[in-house]
């Protein structure tokens, strides 16, 4: 069993639109979530933390359940911009170079 | 500033030779690490570096071996090239090597292409 998973998707909708992604991680112990979002062959950049009281960031809210292990991004009115893969990635304690990616999530936004 | 920066972008090798890839952390940050990114899947952690010490391997080969210099700057060697070892080297840097919450900060890769 892969330590974080994902559906890798694509997920294609219209702009506008609004889309959940879900992530789940195999680790009880793992201590810090984030959501990361890659352009086509570049590099991943982070998009934002995770917290368990849950956090937004404009259009972007995140969501963490620690009992079912299970984290969530909701993006709402899509834009065309939005379209990326979206890599949710988990660390352990005292591990912060040592990220655990899932596999990704593909969204395209179209007009 | 300069962020990270990793040279080569781009590289083409043949079964069996050996590969350099180098990267340099964003001024002041002491530690690096390395990911191997084949397509469609994610990163997945190879070594980190912080203050020329490994303070973490991933689950890879023996062929994949790497080193941090006094500037901080590292490589990432593999030897004995397969095919599967084509994907895109991603190096990170951050201020220190522990913290759960630490910021990495990717530089663009080198995309490796064995045939």
């Amino acid at each position: 069993r892969k330590e974080v998973e994902q559906d890798p998707g694509p997920f294609n909708v219209p702009e506008g639109a609004t889309v959940a992604f879900n992530c789940t991680y195999s680790n009880s112990a793992s201590q810090s979530f984030f959501w990361y979002r890659q352009d086509c062959r570049k590099e991943p950049k982070l998009l934002m933390s995770v917290y368990s009281s849950g956090n937004e960031d404009g259009r972007f809210t995140a969501q963490l359940n620690r009992a079912s292990q299970y984290i969530s991004l909701l993006i709402r009115d899509s834009k065309l911009s939005d379209s990326a893969t979206y890599l949710c990635v988990v660390n352990m304690l005292n591990q912060g170079g040592k990220l655990i990616f899932g596999q990704g999530t593909e969204l395209s936004v179209k007009p | 500033d300069a962020g990270v920066t990793q040279s080569p972008t781009h590289l083409i090798k043949t079964r069996g030779q050996h590969v350099t890839l180098r990267c340099s952390p964003i001024s002041g940050h002491k530690s690096v690490s390395w990911y191997q990114q084949v397509l469609g899947q994610g990163p997945q952690f190879i070594f980190q570096y912080y203050e020329k010490e490994e303070r973490g391997r991933g689950n890879f080969p023996d062929r994949f071996s790497a080193r941090q210099f006094p500037n901080y700057s590292s490589e990432l060697n593999v030897n004995a090239l397969l095919l599967g070892d084509s994907a895109l080297y991603l190096c990170a840097s951050s201020l220190t090597a522990g913290a759960t919450n630490e910021k990495l900060f990717f530089g663009s890769g080198t995309q490796l292409s064995v045939l």
